[in-house]
């Protein structure tokens, strides 16, 4: 079955603890991104990458981060320095945003409670 | 600064009325635009794009540069339109810009 898989779809955690979620894609898919979707503001981007061993920041990278080691994976890694981890998390990829295309292939999302 | 603005949190229309979801936007440049949907219980999905000038479930959306909008439009709403509407911005080719998103509800 060919899409996006993102684990665990909840997860709760205690302050003070880093917690990583898992993303991982069967599309051949080059890019790969991390939303955070909270009511009323929307899809916020954390980070991205379009390519294997490189990311960029996106708008809210601060207190998380990430890796690319390959093509398949791009596990979000929320840290202790996140002040507001409490949040609906969403993995994306996409075969590349050239002209005309724009579609980006999301999972399930998780959701995470910090207690 | 690129932004997208949707300033509807809520709209809601009865079966058969026609529904406008409003989308501006801030980019200096050639914009890319485009509209998602997040049904209950589903994905977000992609559901259509200013490039392509496509009716995608009877939706339309057409790019009015000298406003910066990008409204999306249907007709006649159906019961199964109901959903998040989410209206996205490609300043470049490496990344989506998202709004905040309009609930549409049709009720029968």
């Amino acid at each position: 079955d060919g899409g996006i898989t993102q684990s665990p779809k909840y997860l709760f955690r205690k302050e003070g603890q880093n917690v990583t979620l898992s993303c991982e894609q069967n599309l051949n898919h080059d890019a790969m991104y991390w939303y955070r979707q909270d009511p009323g503001q929307g899809l916020r981007l954390i980070y991205y990458s379009q390519i294997v061993n490189d990311f960029q920041k996106g708008d809210i990278a601060e207190g998380y981060s990430v890796s690319r080691e390959k093509k398949e994976s791009f596990p979000l890694t929320v840290t202790s320095a996140q002040k507001n981890p409490t949040a609906f998390y969403l993995c994306a990829s996409s075969s590349g945003l050239a002209r005309g295309s724009g579609e980006l292939f999301f999972g399930e999302g998780s959701r995470l409670t910090v207690l | 600064a690129q932004r997208v603005t949707q300033p509807e949190k809520l709209l809601s229309v009865f079966k058969g009325a026609p529904v406008e979801l409003k989308c501006n936007y801030s980019y200096s440049g050639s914009p890319e635009l485009f509209w998602y949907v997040q049904y209950s219980r589903q994905r977000l999905q992609l559901l259509l794009r200013h490039i392509s000038r496509e009716s995608i479930k009877g939706f339309t959306a057409d790019l009015n540069k000298g406003e910066t909008s990008f409204h999306l439009k249907k007709p006649f709403a159906q019961e199964e339109d109901s959903a998040m509407y989410y209206c996205a911005l490609s300043p470049d080719t490496d990344k989506l810009i998202f709004g905040t998103g309009t609930r549409l509800q049709v009720f029968p």
